[in-house]
C-alpha cells in the first residue's frame, strides 16, 4: 500500500506567475483535501475533491482552483501567484470524505518572490 | 467561526515529566477532535481522535464538554516525543468535510 506522494518538493516561482501542483493518493483513497501552512500556523482547509468534484472549499480565492483525476490524483493550480502564497502545500487522501484517517502527504514548498 | 485554539507555542518539559498539551474548541454540538503530529522533517500524521479513547504512544486526549477542551496528557514525557503537536476538529460542511487546525504546540523534551 503506497503512501499519499506530492511533487514537487520544492518550488520557486515569480508574482503573477502560475503554478501546478500535484497530489498522488494512498491507495483505495478517493477523497482529496488540499491545505495552505504557512510558516508558523496550523494547516489551513482549500478544497476537498470527492470522484472528481470539488466537494467543500476553504476561504480561498478563485485563483486556486484543483482538478481530482479518474485515478483519484489530484492537481492544485495557483494562477496570479502573489508574495503571501509562500507557504507548505499538503494533500491529503481519505476514503468517501467521511474516513476521518487523513494520510497526508509530504508537501510542496512553495516560495513566491 | 469553529475555531481551535492551541495556546502555547512552545512547552518545554525535562524527560520523564508529565506533559499536557492544551487545546480548546469553539462550542458547537458534538466535536469530532484529533491530535496530530509532525516529527522533524517527517509527515503530519494522525496520533489520535477521540472518538476512539486509545492511547496511542502513552498519550490520552480526554474530551471535557463542559470547558472545551482536548488537552492531550503523558505522564512521562520521552526524548522521541519532541515534535510539533496540532489539535483539529472536523467540521461537517454542506458538500463534504474538513480539518481545522490549530496553530500548534512545539514539544521539546530536553534530558
Amino acid at each position: 500500500e503506497t503512501g499519499v506522494t506530492q511533487s514537487p518538493t520544492h518550488l520557486i516561482k515569480t508574482r503573477g506567475q502560475q503554478v501546478t501542483l500535484r497530489c498522488s493518493s494512498q491507495s483505495g483513497h478517493n477523497t482529496v483535501s488540499w491545505y495552505q501552512q504557512a510558516l508558523g500556523q496550523g494547516p489551513q482547509f482549500i478544497f476537498q475533491y470527492y470522484r472528481e468534484e470539488e466537494n467543500g472549499r476553504g476561504n480561498f480565492p478563485p485563483r486556486f482552483s484543483g482538478l481530482q483525476f479518474p485515478n483519484y490524483s489530484s492537481e492544485l493550480n495557483v494562477n496570479a501567484l502573489e508574495l503571501d502564497d509562500s507557504a507548505l502545500y499538503l494533500c491529503a487522501s481519505s476514503w468517501d470524505g467521511t474516513d476521518y484517517g487523513y494520510t497526508f502527504g509530504s508537501g510542496t514548498r512553495l516560495t513566491v518572490v | 467561526a469553529q475555531r481551535v485554539t492551541q495556546p502555547e507555542k512552545l512547552l518545554s518539559v525535562f524527560k520523564g515529566a508529565p506533559v499536557e498539551l492544551k487545546c480548546n474548541y469553539s462550542y458547537s454540538g458534538s466535536p469530532e477532535l484529533f491530535w496530530y503530529v509532525q516529527y522533524s522533517r517527517q509527515r503530519l500524521q494522525l496520533l489520535l481522535r477521540h472518538i476512539s479513547r486509545e492511547s496511542i504512544k502513552g498519550f490520552t486526549a480526554d474530551l471535557n464538554k463542559g470547558e472545551t477542551s482536548f488537552h492531550l496528557k503523558k505522564p512521562f514525557a520521552q526524548e522521541e516525543d519532541s515534535a510539533m503537536y496540532y489539535c483539529a476538529r472536523l467540521i461537517l460542511t454542506g458538500g463534504g468535510n474538513k480539518l481545522t487546525f490549530g496553530t500548534g504546540t512545539q514539544l521539546k523534551v530536553e534530558l
